[in-house]
């Protein structure tokens, strides 16, 4: 059973352009979780999806940040017009739709440069 | 709201030495609580988790945790470090009920450094 996928692990843009981040969670997981984790800080919650539905949206930036996870594929992270401060490394997690509490399963990350 | 606060940002341990890493946290209902390891480059795998039961939890690597719900507490050990060990380890914890819906909040995590 393959982890949770993420690519791709390093991404370099400049700063104006869009970074799409790609995650796809363990087979039968349909809980998807996005994090930032800034240098030096801990982890930070972003969004969490289900399956075509955004649950909980309220550590996304208002602007230039949406994310989606669609019936079909992977679940994207999406920044627009990146600026140096998105510098950062973002993890996704997910986890199965079983019985409350459950274990969130983190992929490797992928490491985003704005220069 | 619940919170996590991690006390030491960075811990040196001498190879073969004992470590405890600090956890608190705050909560006003009851909680589920874990502690996770990064290596450098890599996301983050699950060490060990309380859930209920025992308050003594044990983990992979030899590590172990114990809750203590007075202190709201929940303290990372390990009786005798290795090198591989070096790496960031988060504490996180998450609240009951919310009909299905998980919410983690991480603390900022403790750089555990094993000297030689």
């Amino acid at each position: 059973n393959a982890g949770v996928m993420q690519n791709p692990r390093h991404l370099v843009r400049r700063r104006g352009q869009e970074a799409r981040l790609r995650c796809s969670p363990m087979k039968g997981h349909s809980h998807v979780y996005w994090y930032r984790q800034l240098p030096e800080e801990g982890l930070k919650f972003m969004v969490y999806l289900q399956k075509e539905n955004i649950i909980d949206e309220s550590g996304m930036p208002k602007e230039r940040f949406s994310a989606e996870f669609p019936k079909e594929g992977p679940s994207i992270l999406r920044i627009q017009q990146v600026v140096r401060g998105d510098s950062a490394a973002y993890f996704c997690a997910s986890s199965p739709p079983s019985v409350f509490p459950y274990e969130q399963y983190f992929g490797p990350g992928t490491r985003l440069t704005v220069t | 709201a619940q919170s996590v606060t991690q006390l030491d940002s960075q811990v040196p341990v001498f190879e073969e030495a004992p470590v405890e890493l600090r956890c608190n946290y705050s909560s006003s209902v009851s909680v589920y609580l874990f502690w996770y390891v990064q290596y450098p480059n890599q996301g983050l795998q699950l060490l060990l988790k309380y859930l209920s039961g025992s308050t003594l939890v044990k983990g992979i690597n030899g590590f172990e945790a114990e809750f203590n719900k007075s202190q709201t507490s929940f303290h990372l050990r390990k009786p005798s470090v290795h090198i591989s060990d070096t790496a960031e380890y988060f504490c996180a914890v998450t609240e009951g009920g919310s009909g299905g819906y998980q919410k983690v909040t991480f603390g900022t995590g403790t750089k555990l450094q094993v000297i030689p």
